[in-house]
């Protein structure tokens, strides 16, 4: 089964600090790495994704990059703010069907 | 705009009991729509998926069936539950390229 491996487990920043994410997948079958956010007590929702043929996907204060060769992507995300705390997961499509592998998922806390 | 609705909100049962859950989607015909679950704390499994009516595949085996009998509607049951059926159960549908969209979800405690 495809394996997809999120780290740190968990993290607290400070606000207006750079939270960074980490992602690492074995091999892809489609070309495709959503984020997705979860705050709690709450469903995920999509929050960023890129395409295998990019090496970085930038949307306000988050930004994906992603390295290929080495089958990493990270998440950044940029003057982090206290609204930003939650659970944040990386994904990995599995073809036609929507299949998603889903990560163990980051826990982020961000303090004022 | 799609809207996905799941039901119950929340449930507490008790262990050997039934169970169903559901979910609807209004404002997309023939969605591919997944039953994902969630333990506390813990990542998403995909359960379940169904790109058409009457037709579902199974991704894992945790003791549950699902069963798609229209077009907007996908159903999570069990005719015996276990400890170990409690979690976050959300059903989700998917308009391509690794794009998935969650209803709002169901929190099941298992007594």
């Amino acid at each position: 089964q495809q394996q997809v491996r999120q780290s740190p487990q968990s993290l607290t920043v400070w606000e207006g600090e750079t939270t960074i994410l980490n992602c690492s997948y074995e091999d892809s079958t489609f070309d495709y790495f959503p984020w997705y956010r979860q705050f709690p007590g709450k469903s995920p929702a999509l929050l960023i994704a890129i395409s295998l043929v990019s090496n970085k996907k930038e949307d306000g204060r988050f930004t994906i990059f992603f390295n290929k060769r080495e089958k990493k992507l990270s998440l950044h995300i940029t003057d982090s703010q206290p609204g930003d705390s939650a659970t944040y997961f990386c994904a990995d499509t599995g073809g036609l069907s929507g299949k998603l592998t889903f990560g163990e998922g980051t826990q982020v806390t961000v303090i004022s | 705009a799609q809207t996905i609705h799941q039901w119950p909100v929340a449930e507490i049962k008790a262990v050997g009991s039934p169970l169903s859950l559901g979910c609807t989607i209004k404002g997309k015909s023939s969605p591919n729509l997944y039953w994902y679950w969630q333990a506390t704390g813990g990542t998403l499994q995909q359960l379940f998926y169904s790109i058409t009516v009457g037709q579902v595949e199974s991704v894992v085996q945790l003791n549950l069936s699902a069963s798609r009998p229209k077009d907007d509607q996908f159903i999570l049951s069990t005719e015996k539950l276990l400890l170990s059926h409690s979690g976050f159960y959300l059903c989700a549908w998917s308009p391509g390229q690794g794009r998935v969209f969650f209803g709002k979800g169901t929190r099941l405690t298992v007594v």
